[in-house]
């Protein structure tokens, strides 16, 4: 069974600092995605990375995708407080892109 | 363009009921998955429908069942319902099946608390 496990679960951090979040498995996937859910809402889309060591920047956000095809990590510069929710990632199998499999996420709270 | 539309937001039913949930999905897009999302399993993929058909089906038991219309919007229906049912159920749109990465537009959720 393909697993997707995120790190660390929870994370308070005051306004202004920096954080990374990471998403590991010991499988290899075809193309990663991040997804960030505010309370009450459904998952929105950051970002696809899809070759290994790929380096995607989005603002302030910065996404990488591990060599092997097997983790990603999100890094996020001075952080605020709207940056707070539950950031999601989803692997897709080379085999089935039909079925993505989805960590647990990482809930995030950034502190005014 | 609007997004994916899900109707109600809240919902709240007795054990042993049975719920139809409904979802429009992005004009345009033929697609609609419907997903399970918990605090302790997260989001749990129930089954994805794209022209009428459903092609992908997680792993639920019967009770869980859907379907889609022609003009592509989609409902899902849980019969005796049970406690452990209570979650946020998100559907998701995308312009077709298949595609190279499968990325998700979901919609606001509903919200079902099961007494």
């Amino acid at each position: 069974t393909q697993l997707l496990e995120q790190s660390p679960q929870f994370l308070s951090i005051q306004e202004g600092e920096n954080l990374t979040v990471y998403c590991n498995s010991s499988s290899v996937f075809s193309s990663l995605q991040w997804y960030r859910q505010e309370p009450g809402e459904g998952p929105v889309l950051l970002v696809t990375v899809v070759t290994g060591g790929e380096v995607k920047k989005l603002k302030r956000l910065t996404f990488q995708f591990g060599d092997a095809r097997k983790d990603s990590s999100l890094h996020i510069t001075a952080a605020q407080p709207g940056d707070t929710g539950l950031y999601l990632c989803a692997g897709a199998n080379a085999g089935n892109n039909r079925k993505l499999i989805w960590g647990l996420g990482t809930s995030l709270a950034v502190n005014p | 363009k609007a997004g994916v539309t899900q109707t109600p937001r809240y919902l709240i039913k007795t054990r042993g009921q049975q719920v139809t949930l409904s979802c429009s999905p992005i004009s345009g897009h033929r697609s609609v998955s419907w997903y399970q999302q918990t605090p302790g399993q997260g989001l749990q993929f129930l089954f994805e429908y794209f022209s009428e058909t459903q092609r992908n089906k997680g792993n639920f038991p019967g009770r869980f069942s859907g379907r889609q219309f022609s003009n592509s919007r989609s409902e899902m229906n849980v019969s005796t319902l049970e406690l452990g049912d209570s979650a946020l159920y998100l559907c998701a749109s995308r312009p077709r099946t298949g595609g190279p990465y499968n990325e998700q537009f979901f919609g606001p959720g509903t919200r079902l608390t099961v007494l």
